[in-house]
């Protein structure tokens, strides 16, 4: 079973409007953490923002908020205000707390959602 | 402060030939990682390294190894390229092993093996 799930290959929206990426998740360690990440066209991989497992709020970093509803197993991206610098890649990841042999502490990614902002 | 270092950024290579892929990062992070990066897909582990000396294997090890000597430096060796090794690669480290200890890239290097 897919440990990240990204449900939206690709997605477009207006400039200055708000845009929601889905995330959904797959673990039964308690610890994790979640991880998005912006791929432009160049190539590098920027992180954006992080939840762990145990937070109570959501996390908030400039435009980027994360919406986590644990019991539903889900971490969307909200980005505010989208700007067409936003138009980019963008990857879920995931890193589980706990020592399970090879791969341990892994990023573990979703196949990621092409945003393009329209002027 | 440089962060994590790559090179080379482009390298096209023939089936058979041998090379490293270097990585290196100044912040002192005990971990660090190799990820490799195929068209439609997300990033795959290859191996990481959770202090000098320290290496093991990830989801995708085979044809590759890897050492840690140092703290700063964690070198990928490719020990036969073929062709389904063409791929982007992506080097990253983190403070440690913590659910929230971010994960930094490095630019990535873009491998063709023909």
């Amino acid at each position: 079973a897919q440990k990240i799930t990204q449900t939206q290959p690709g997605m477009f929206v207006q400039e200055k409007e708000a845009v929601t990426l889905d995330c959904t998740y797959d673990t039964s360690d308690p610890s994790y953490g979640l991880f998005w990440y912006k791929q432009p066209s160049s190539g590098e991989m920027i992180f954006l923002i992080y939840q762990g497992s145990y937070d109570q709020q959501n996390a908030t970093e400039g435009r980027y908020s994360l919406n986590f509803q644990k019991a539903r197993k889900s971490a969307n991206l909200v980005i505010s205000a989208s700007q067409l610098g936003d138009s980019a890649m963008y990857f879920c990841a995931m890193r589980e707390g706990t020592y399970s042999g090879a791969g341990s502490y892994q990023l573990t990614f979703g196949k990621g959602t092409k945003l393009s902002v329209i002027p | 402060n440089a962060g994590v270092t790559q090179t080379p950024k482009f390298q096209v290579l023939k089936t058979g030939q041998s090379m490293t892929l270097q990585c290196a990062q100044d912040m002192n992070h005990e971990y660090m990682s190799w990820y490799r990066q195929d068209p439609g897909m997300g990033l795959r582990l290859i191996h990481y390294s959770v202090g000098a000396g320290i290496t093991d294997q990830g989801e995708v090890p085979n044809g590759y190894n890897v050492s840690r000597s140092t703290t700063e430096d964690f070198p990928l060796r490719l020990l036969s390229a073929a062709p389904s090794q063409t791929s982007v690669y992506f080097c990253a480290s983190s403070q440690s092993t913590g659910t929230l200890d971010t994960q930094y890239f490095g630019p990535g290097t873009r491998l063709t093996v023909l």
